[in-house]
C-alpha cells in the first residue's frame, strides 16, 4: 500500500527567507507525486505533479520541487517566501492502477513578518 | 480557477437528522470524489465515482452514501447525524485521463451536537 509522510507538522520562516517542506513517500513502483496547498476556510488547490521526466518541477507562486528515487523524497522549496504563503502544504502520492490518491498529514507554514 | 461549489459551507445540526452536502462541477469531469478532513489530520477519500450511475466507497468507512445521477453533481448523504460524524468534507472532481489532476471544492464544515 502506498503511503506519504511529511515530518514537520508546524513551520515558521520569515517573510523573505527560503522554505522547504519535506515529503517522504512509500510505494512500490514510480510513484505519481503531487503538492497541494489549502489556505484557511478554503479548499485544496495544486501546485505542482511530478509523471516521469525532469526530476524537477516547476509549479504555480514560484514554487518547485524535486524527486529524489534514492532517498523516497520529493521535497517543496520555495526561495522566498512571501506573507500570503501562510497556509497548510499537503503532499500526496498516487498508483496509476488505482487511480486513487494517498495524502500526508500536512504541513502548516507560518511566515514571520 | 476550478468550478467546483460545495453548499453549504458551514453545518451545525442536531444529532439523529438526515442531512445532504452538495456538490457541483461546471466543467464535465467524469471523475467525483469525496474526502474527510479532521482538523491535522491527512485527507482520507469516502466516496469516490466515475461517472454517472457509479459510485464506489474509498479507502476510509463512513455511514454516509452518495448518488450520481448527473455528471456535474455529486451529493453525499447521512441519514441519521451522529457526533461522530464532524468533521470537514471536500469535493474534488478530475478528468478522464489517468492520474488527472483534482480540483476541490472550498469544503463544507459540519458540526453534529
Amino acid at each position: 500500500a502506498q503511503s506519504v509522510t511529511q515530518p514537520d507538522i508546524h513551520i515558521t520562516v520569515s517573510e523573505g527567507a527560503s522554505l522547504e517542506l519535506r515529503c517522504n513517500y512509500s510505494y512500490g513502483a514510480t510513484p505519481y507525486l503531487f503538492w497541494y496547498v489549502q489556505s484557511p476556510g478554503q479548499g485544496l488547490q495544486l501546485l505542482l505533479k511530478y509523471f516521469s521526466g525532469d526530476t524537477l518541477v516547476q509549479g504555480i507562486k514560484g514554487f518547485e520541487a524535486e524527486f529524489k528515487r534514492s532517498q523516497s523524497s520529493f521535497n517543496l522549496r520555495k526561495p522566498s517566501v512571501h506573507w500570503s504563503d501562510a497556509a497548510e502544504y499537503f503532499c500526496a502520492v498516487g498508483a496509476i492502477s488505482g487511480d486513487k490518491l494517498t495524502f500526508g498529514t500536512g504541513t502548516r507554514l507560518a511566515v514571520r513578518p | 480557477e476550478a468550478d467546483i461549489y460545495q453548499t453549504p459551507r458551514y453545518l451545525v445540526i442536531g444529532t439523529g437528522k438526515k442531512i445532504t452536502l452538495e456538490c457541483s462541477q461546471t466543467m464535465g469531469h467524469d471523475k467525483m470524489y469525496w474526502y474527510q478532513q479532521d482538523p491535522g489530520m491527512e485527507l482520507h477519500l469516502i466516496h469516490y465515482s466515475y461517472g454517472v450511475n457509479s459510485t464506489e466507497k474509498g479507502d476510509l468507512s463512513s455511514e454516509s452514501t452518495v448518488s450520481r445521477i448527473r455528471t456535474e453533481h455529486f451529493p453525499l448523504t447521512l441519514e441519521s447525524a451522529r457526533p461522530s460524524h464532524t468533521s470537514q468534507y471536500l469535493c474534488a472532481s478530475s478528468p478522464s485521463g489517468v492520474l488527472d489532476t483534482q480540483y476541490f471544492g472550498p469544503g463544507t464544515r459540519l458540526t453534529v451536537l
